[in-house]
């Protein structure tokens, strides 16, 4: 069975305070790890993809970096519209169609 | 309109009422998706659907039924629903890999349920 624990669960920066949150995964076989942004009472929006270890991803201040149990999303000066819960989900080879595991979610708060 | 929609975006209905959640992908993807999302917990897939063959998570009570017409369109019909099933319904769309590598899914904004 697939599982993914995030840490921390809340995480509360200052601007322009770079951190980074955790995804810690178990899957027999990744076939891909996701990572999502969700903003209150709306659906997770797709950030990156990542699908072998050593691979790192860019958007704006957001990186995502992928080792073979972890995976970390690295903010980098964040600003206060970066607050939002991320989430990270996987998908490992044993499961059939297109099915998700997610993580609870890290919630980060950024103070101006 | 764009990307994935869903209908109604709330909803409140009693424990013996009959209602349905629809949701429409414009991205031109062959499979679908349901969630479930409660405070505090991770998403819950509830159904897939992929070239519009259903894949059902047995531990989903039968007072929820999926309806994929086509690879467009998803219902989730809701009947005799308990106070515990209060929660946002996601609706999601991808293409289906059928292998490596996997594809990344987008969601609607949800349906806040609300069962008194």
């Amino acid at each position: 069975e697939d599982q993914v624990t995030q840490s921390p669960e809340a995480l509360r920066l200052q601007e322009g305070e770079s951190s980074s949150l955790n995804c810690s995964y178990t899957v027999s076989g990744l076939r891909g790890l996701f990572w999502y942004r969700q903003d209150p009472g709306k659906g997770p929006e797709f950030l990156f993809t990542l699908y072998s270890a050593g691979e790192e991803k860019e958007k704006e201040r957001l990186k995502a970096t992928l080792t073979k149990k972890e995976s970390f999303l690295h903010i980098t000066a964040p600003k206060p519209e970066d607050s939002a819960t991320y989430l990270c989900a996987v998908e490992g080879e044993e499961t059939s169609g297109s099915r998700l595991t997610f993580g609870e979610g890290t919630q980060l708060t950024v103070n101006p | 309109e764009t990307g994935v929609t869903q209908t109604p975006r709330h909803l409140v209905m009693g424990m013996t009422n009959k209602k349905s959640l629809k949701c429409e992908q414009h991205l031109g993807h062959n499979a679908m998706y349901w969630y479930k999302q409660s405070a505090k917990k991770p998403l819950e897939l509830m159904f897939v659907y992929s070239l519009e063959e259903r894949v059902e998570n047995n531990s989903v009570p039968s007072r929820f039924s999926p309806e994929c017409p086509n690879s467009s369109h998803l219902f989730l019909h809701l009947h005799t629903l308990q106070p515990e099933d209060s929660a946002l319904y996601l609706c999601a769309s991808s293409q289906t890999s059928g292998g490596h590598p996997s594809y990344e899914q987008y969601f609607g904004p949800g349906t806040r349920l609300t069962v008194t």
